[in-house]
């Protein structure tokens, strides 16, 4: 069974450019979630999706941050007009409702 | 409000020896609990979990302590191997947003030959 698939796992960005991470979610999985982290920190809570909805995107940046969870294909993280505060390994994780997360191994985004 | 730390930042073991990683929690809400491990690259892997209900959970080669008086968790590891080196995360969330985890900073644990 294909774990969670996150893809690029390398990003550079120009400040000012947009960036799009997408997540696979593991097979049968409903529940999408979205983390940053930054170097040395835990991972910080961004949004929660289940397919065509967002549940909770109370840790989400008010500005240039969305995500979305479309019915065909996989979760999009779009972060627009990147700045080098935005540098960080992102990570997404999925499961089937009510049980533990398991996550992707993360796309580490650079903004020059 | 809510806050998961980490006692020690880093833990250098023995190999062979037991480690032991521990957790503090604020949030007297939470009531689920998960270590992750974390090897630099990859995401964090899920180790164990324990919910309030239990006061001990074991796993392979792992046990999850969790003393709920004084909101703390703990994870020890038997017969620490190389292979254990990596970053260990708590986790946790409470059942009434069961979705949104909680991280500490992490404990960085080294195993020495």
């Amino acid at each position: 069974n294909a774990g969670v698939m996150q893809n690029p796992r390398h990003l550079v960005r120009r400040r000012g450019q947009e960036a799009r991470l997408r997540c696979s979610p593991m097979k049968g999985h409903s529940h999408v979630y979205w983390y940053r982290q930054l170097p040395e920190e835990g991972l910080k809570f961004m949004v929660y999706l289940q397919k065509e909805n967002i549940i909770d995107e109370s840790g989400m940046p008010k500005e240039r941050f969305s995500a979305e969870f479309p019915k065909e294909g996989p979760s999009i993280l779009r972060i627009q007009q990147v700045v080098r505060g935005d540098s960080a390994a992102y990570f997404c994780a999925s499961s089937p409702p009510g049980e533990p997360q398991h996550f992707g191994d993360g796309t580490r985004l650079s903004i020059l | 409000g809510e806050s998961v730390g980490l006692h020690l930042p880093t833990l250098s073991v023995q190999e062979g020896d037991n480690s032991i990683i521990n957790c503090a929690y604020s949030n007297s809400a939470s009531d689920y609990f998960i270590w992750y491990k974390q090897e630099s690259g990859k995401g964090p892997q899920f180790i164990i979990d324990i919910r309030s209900n239990m006061d001990k959970r074991q796993g392979q080669r792992v046990t999850v302590l969790l003393n709920k008086t004084v909101k703390h968790l703990s994870l020890q590891i038997a017969a620490t191997q190389p292979g254990d080196s990596a970053v260990y995360f708590c986790a946790e969330n409470a059942r009434s947003n069961d979705y949104k985890l909680s991280f500490g900073a992490g404990t960085t644990v080294t195993v020495r030959a």
